[in-house]
């Protein structure tokens, strides 16, 4: 089955900047999408087809993405952004959707 | 504004079934593909399947297929899922999610003898 590889985790400091990438081999050609997971609520859409924010997410959160890889970039990290990132797409055939394993992002 | 409401949390034995509800408000309900999404105590997000509202038609993950229905119903712009055979790891959150961008509550399912 399709798969999508996150490092399972980040640290930087408030200010920084955090990169998140994801792997899969199938998004050269297929659309990746980036979630902020908190404990005790629903996943947050931050990232959508790669690059685009949704209304209301700040500026500092952006996407983008090379050959197999899409990365997620915080920049100027705050201490409200520590959670857990997903990325997530689907595979080649565009039949099954699938989520990256997560990233838990601390902020020293 | 979009809204998606699910039902209450569940307990249930191991090897029953349970149905989890997910009421859409505040867009044309046949307009848009809902998914299932779960996530077990400490691990991640899992995709469950997918729902296109307007036909009924359905894709599962394939660690599903065999022991999960999704339905959906127009009349009161409803999507449920069923998942049957419930094992103690079956324990999670359940979120519907439409489009993936908008997420109900939730639903805590607990399986537990």
């Amino acid at each position: 089955s399709y798969e999508l590889t996150q490092p399972p985790s980040v640290s930087v400091s408030p200010g920084q900047t955090a990169r998140i990438t994801c792997s899969g081999d199938a998004l050269p050609k297929q659309y990746g999408y980036w979630y902020q997971k908190k404990p005790g609520q629903a996943p947050l859409l931050i990232i959508y087809k790669d690059s685009e924010r949704p209304s209301g997410i700040p500026e500092r959160f952006s996407g983008s993405s090379s050959g197999a890889t899409v990365t997620l970039t915080i920049s100027g990290v705050q201490a409200e952004d520590e959670a857990d990132y997903y990325c997530q797409s689907a595979d080649s055939s565009d039949t099954f959707w699938v989520f990256g394993g997560g990233t838990k992002l601390t902020v020293l | 504004q979009v809204q998606l409401v699910q039902s209450g949390a569940e307990v249930r034995k191991p090897g029953a079934s349970v149905s989890v509800s997910c009421k859409a408000s505040g867009y044309t309900f046949t307009d848009y593909f809902m998914h299932w999404v779960r996530q077990a105590p400490g691990q991640g997000l899992e995709w469950m399947g997918i729902i296109n509202p307007s036909n009924g038609n359905t894709t599962y993950a394939q660690k599903f297929q065999g022991r999960l229905t999704m339905t959906g119903d127009t009349s009161t712009s409803t999507v449920s899922m069923e998942l049957s055979s419930l094992r103690s790891d079956d324990t999670a959150a359940y979120y519907c999610a439409r489009a993936l961008a908008d997420w109900g509550q939730g639903t805590l399912v607990t399986v537990s003898s």
